[in-house]
């Protein structure tokens, strides 16, 4: 079946401007992750979505980073006044709510922002 | 200091090799273990994830954690070139934060024909 898809695979975009990223999850998957990874770097965690609620955003670094989940699936993530050190590659992953399966992630391609 | 510290590598070997990668925490809360693989400009792919203390085999790839001493480590038995890219550990809590995970930086491993 179809994997986690993510758009637009590539973005460039002007210091200060908004963007917005978009993952659409596996069919199924209720549970729905943010990462950000920086050159050479591992992934850092942003937000959880558990169905359309986030009970976890300790991971977005400012109040510029904000994201949402509509209808249990597709999610946004908007990064409001682009600064140079947002140029990461966003990644989004998808799992089975069951406790067993949370841990199961499976990614998307990510969105690979550049802010020049 | 990282909560999760992964030998940075590079690594290359020639094909056929038996390939040791490590990370080691500090936090004693970790309780499950992931080996991802990424190759470029992919998304992290799931190789093998873990629970408890002990060796788990999955064809030529075997995990291994040690909670004792909070390393964990995954080996690759006859290495193909097919299995060169970016190998991530990683760690969640059990019941906080479900599913939230913590990172190393990454090994990169180069198999050469």
């Amino acid at each position: 079946g179809a994997g986690v898809s993510q758009s637009p695979s590539n973005k460039v975009t002007e210091k200060g401007k908004d963007v917005e990223l978009r993952c659409d999850p596996i069919s199924g998957h209720t549970a729905l992750y943010w990462y950000r990874q920086s050159l050479g770097q591992g992934l850092e965690f942003l937000i959880y979505f558990q169905g359309n609620s986030a009970p976890d955003k300790s991971g977005l670094p400012s109040d510029r980073f904000s994201a949402e989940r509509t209808g249990g699936s597709v999610s946004t993530l908007t990064i409001q006044r682009t600064q140079q050190e947002d140029s990461a590659v966003y990644l989004c992953a998808s799992s089975l709510a069951a406790a067993s399966q949370l841990y199961e992630q499976y990614f998307g391609p990510g969105t690979r922002l550049t802010v020049t | 200091q990282k909560e999760v510290e992964q030998d940075p590598g590079p690594l290359s070997v020639p094909e056929g090799a038996i390939v040791s990668l490590n990370c080691t925490y500090s936090n004693s809360a970790f309780q499950y273990f992931m080996w991802y693989r990424q190759y470029s400009r992919k998304g992290p792919e799931l190789l093998m994830y873990t629970y408890s203390s002990g060796n788990k085999e999955d064809g030529r790839f075997t995990a291994q954690v040690d909670k004792s001493s909070k390393y964990i480590s995954l080996f690759i038995r006859d290495s193909q070139p097919s299995d060169s890219a970016t190998y991530l550990c990683a760690m969640t809590r059990i019941n906080t934060n479900a599913g939230k995970s913590t990172f190393g930086d990454g090994t990169t491993l180069t198999v050469k024909p």
